[in-house]
């Protein structure tokens, strides 16, 4: 079946740091990808999303970049604030919109961003 | 900026009891979802709901499970005899539109611990 793998957290970085959080994932066919945050108190949010092979989501000066050859959707920025802190979940959907038809969710790795 | 509401926050409940965790979804959807997260593992679909119907349900949503929309507002998951494995975060989401065509919004969760 459908599989999503992150990397386990807490992420522990100083404010303008750069940021990786690694996401594989197996799924037969062409699913869609996406990064969900969860910031302390709230639920989850859909932070960006990727269709098809070689396209790239963004929101919030984030970015991750749909890589079949890799079967990876690594989430990066290029310098975190505090703000950023939060869990980050890597998902996929056979579904292009991010809706919660058929999800299949990572762990989730925990943020922590250091002033 | 609408949203998806859960009560309560969190649940402590004895082994045996019956629990209903509740969820307001954003008014004009028409699609439900229950998600749950056991504490270190990953968050997995345990349902979804349109039409006053279950369309979709994981083989985790047995015959202790059960949703219900009994009003125009109101969506809840019912556990009939709780266990101690079913201790963990459960989400509810809601989209306008199923197949993971529109965004599904997510509350904030419901803690529930069995003791």
């Amino acid at each position: 079946g459908d599989s999503v793998t992150q990397m386990e957290g807490p992420v522990t970085l100083s404010e303008e740091a750069f940021l990786t959080i690694n996401c594989t994932y197996t799924a037969t066919g062409y699913p869609s990808l996406f990064w969900y945050v969860q910031y302390p108190g709230e639920g989850l949010q859909l932070l960006l999303k990727a269709t098809k092979a070689d396209d790239k989501g963004s929101n919030k000066g984030f970015e991750a970049t749909y890589r079949k050859e890799t079967t990876s959707f690594h989430l990066e920025k290029g310098s975190v604030q505090v703000s950023d802190s939060a869990v980050y979940f890597c998902a996929l959907s056979r579904g292009s919109g991010g809706g919660a038809d058929g999800l299949t969710f990572g762990k989730g790795t925990h943020l922590i961003i250091q002033p | 900026e609408p949203e998806v509401t859960q009560t309560p926050s969190h649940q402590v409940t004895q082994m045996g009891q019956e629990v209903i965790l509740r969820c307001v979804p954003i008014s004009n959807h028409l699609y439900f979802y229950w998600y749950r997260q056991i504490l270190g593992q990953k968050v997995e679909f345990l349902v979804s709901f349109y039409n006053n119907e279950i369309s979709e349900k994981s083989e985790i949503f047995d015959d202790q499970f059960s949703v219900e929309r009994p009003d125009g507002s109101n969506f809840t998951l019912k556990i009939r005899s709780t266990k101690l494995e079913d201790s963990a975060m459960y989400f509810c989401a809601s989209s306008e539109n199923g197949g993971g065509v529109t965004e599904a919004f997510f509350g904030q969760g419901t803690r529930l611990t069995v003791v």
